[in-house]
């Protein structure tokens, strides 16, 4: 099965800052990638994805990075905001065409 | 749309009652996911249903745990003898953008 690893864990930024959250799988027959939003007493949310024949995609302040050679997808958010303060999670899609795996998410915590 | 439905929101039941989770998916999806999330082993599939047939179930425990999905517009994920350790967030999804609902909580003392 797919093996997904998410890093950081945990990330605290101040206002106006940029962050990067990374992305790491192991299936090299995964080929949608999206990013979560998850925040508290909710259920996940879609807040942006990547096909495998893209490289970047950007909505607005948010963008996803995927590098298919090294198996690795990033989320950029910039200009953050304490509403982007929840946690997020990476859920690579494997060969079943299905599956997602999510990884065990990054705390993003946004310091007004 | 009102998007994927979960009831109830919160269930706190005794170990070995059994416990009831339902879904409504969005309108015209007839297929579905059920998902597990705990602080240990995070986001996890139980089930995949397509067409309103199981065809991953895998990610199912143990026989406690069954699902059905028996129309489009209704599944239900059933525990029976329910136990503490089934105590997590439970989620239905629809694909076509992998769309949550809000979730179950169910505790189970």
């Amino acid at each position: 099965g797919e093996n997904v690893e998410q890093h950081p864990s945990t990330l605290s930024v101040q206002e106006g800052d940029s962050a990067v959250i990374k992305c790491t799988y192991s299936d090299s027959a995964s080929n949608y990638f999206p990013w979560y939003k998850q925040e508290l007493g909710k259920g996940p949310q879609l807040i942006i994805d990547i096909r495998s024949n893209v490289g970047e995609k950007k909505d607005q302040r948010i963008a996803v990075t995927l590098n298919k050679t090294a198996k690795h997808f990033s989320l950029h958010i910039t200009e953050t905001q304490p509403e982007d303060s929840a946690v997020y999670f990476c859920a690579p899609r494997g060969g079943s065409n299905y599956k997602l795996t999510f990884g065990k998410g990054t705390l993003l915590t946004v310091n007004p | 749309d009102a998007g994927v439905i979960q009831s109830p929101r919160h269930e706190v039941t005794e170990m070995g009652q059994e416990v009831t989770l339902r879904c409504k998916p969005i309108s015209g999806h007839n297929s579905l996911f059920w998902y597990r999330q705990t602080m240990m082993r995070g986001l996890e599939l139980l089930i995949y249903f397509n067409n309103n047939v199981p065809i991953d179930d895998s990610g199912m425990p143990e026989d406690r745990f069954s699902a059905k999905m028996p129309n489009a517009s209704f599944s239900t994920l059933k525990i029976q003898p329910s136990e503490p350790r089934d105590s997590a967030v439970y989620f239905c999804a629809s694909p076509g953008g992998y769309t949550f609902g809000s979730g179950t909580r169910l505790t189970v003392v």
